[in-house]
C-alpha cells in the first residue's frame, strides 16, 4: 500500500536558518503530494501541494518540488521564523483528489530567536 | 465562516467505557472525514461520509468503532468499549467537494486508562 516517510524530529533551528524536512513516498499510481502544518492548539492546515512530477508547490516562503525519479517531496524554507514552529506532515493521495490522504508521522520544528 | 468544530477537545476514560466524539463540519460541506493519530504514528484515515452515506469506511479499525452522520450534518464517532490502544488524537475534516482541500478541526485527544 501507499506510505509516506519523513524525517524524525524535532528539528531545532535558530531564526533565519535554512530549513529542509525530507519526505519520501511509496505509491502504486501517480499521487498528489501535500504538506500540512499543525500549529500549537490548532488543526491541520494545507501548506502547499503538487499534483504532478516536477511541479513546485509554494506558500508562505515554503517550497517543495515533486520529484518522481527519487519519489521525494522535501520541504524547504530559506529563512525560518519563530512563528514557523509547528508540526509538519507530508501526505499523498492517489490521483488529483484530496479525499483519502496517507500521512507521514510528522516532524516537529522548533525555531528559537 | 465557522470552521470545523470538534467536541470534546479532550476526553479521559477508563478501559471498557464508552466515548462519543462529535464533529460539526463547515456548513454546506457534504464531505466529512475522520482521521486518527495514535501517539508516535501516522495520521490514518478512518472513514469518509458524503452527506449521510458512508462513502469509504475502509480505515475503521474494528467493530468497536461506530460512525454516524444523521441528516448529513454533524457526525459522531462512538468507541464502545474503549481499549488502551484507542488513545490518540481524532481529527475530523470536511470539504464541499471530493476534489477540494480538506478543512480540519482541532482534534479530540482521547486518553484511555
Amino acid at each position: 500500500g501507499d506510505s509516506v516517510t519523513q524525517m524524525e524530529g524535532p528539528v531545532t533551528l535558530s531564526e533565519e536558518a535554512f530549513l529542509t524536512i525530507n519526505c519520501t513516498y511509496t505509491a502504486t499510481g501517480y499521487p498528489s503530494l501535500f504538506w500540512y502544518v499543525q500549529y500549537p492548539g490548532e488543526g491541520l492546515q494545507l501548506l502547499l501541494k503538487a499534483t504532478k512530477a516536477d511541479d513546485k508547490g509554494s506558500n508562505k516562503g515554503f517550497e517543495a518540488t515533486y520529484r518522481k525519479e527519487t519519489t521525494s517531496f522535501h520541504l524547504e524554507k530559506g529563512s525560518v521564523q519563530v512563528s514557523d514552529s509547528a508540526v509538519y506532515f507530508c501526505a499523498l493521495s492517489e490521483g488529483s483528489g484530496y479525499s483519502t490522504l496517507t500521512f507521514g508521522k510528522g516532524t516537529m520544528l522548533l525555531v528559537s530567536p | 465562516e465557522a470552521g470545523v468544530t470538534q467536541f470534546p477537545s479532550h476526553s479521559v476514560i477508563e478501559k471498557g467505557q464508552t466515548v462519543t466524539l462529535r464533529c460539526d463540519p463547515i456548513s454546506g460541506h457534504d464531505n466529512l472525514y475522520w482521521y486518527r493519530r495514535v501517539m508516535g504514528k501516522e495520521i490514518k484515515f478512518l472513514l469518509h461520509f458524503v452527506k449521510e452515506s458512508k462513502q469509504d469506511e475502509s480505515g475503521m479499525p474494528n467493530n468497536r468503532f461506530l460512525a454516524e452522520r444523521t441528516g448529513g450534518t454533524y457526525s459522531t464517532l462512538k468507541v464502545q468499549p474503549a481499549e488502551l490502544e484507542d488513545s490518540g488524537v481524532y481529527f475530523c475534516a470536511s470539504s464541499p467537494f471530493v476534489n477540494s482541500p480538506l478543512h480540519f478541526g482541532n482534534g479530540t485527544r482521547l486518553t484511555v486508562t
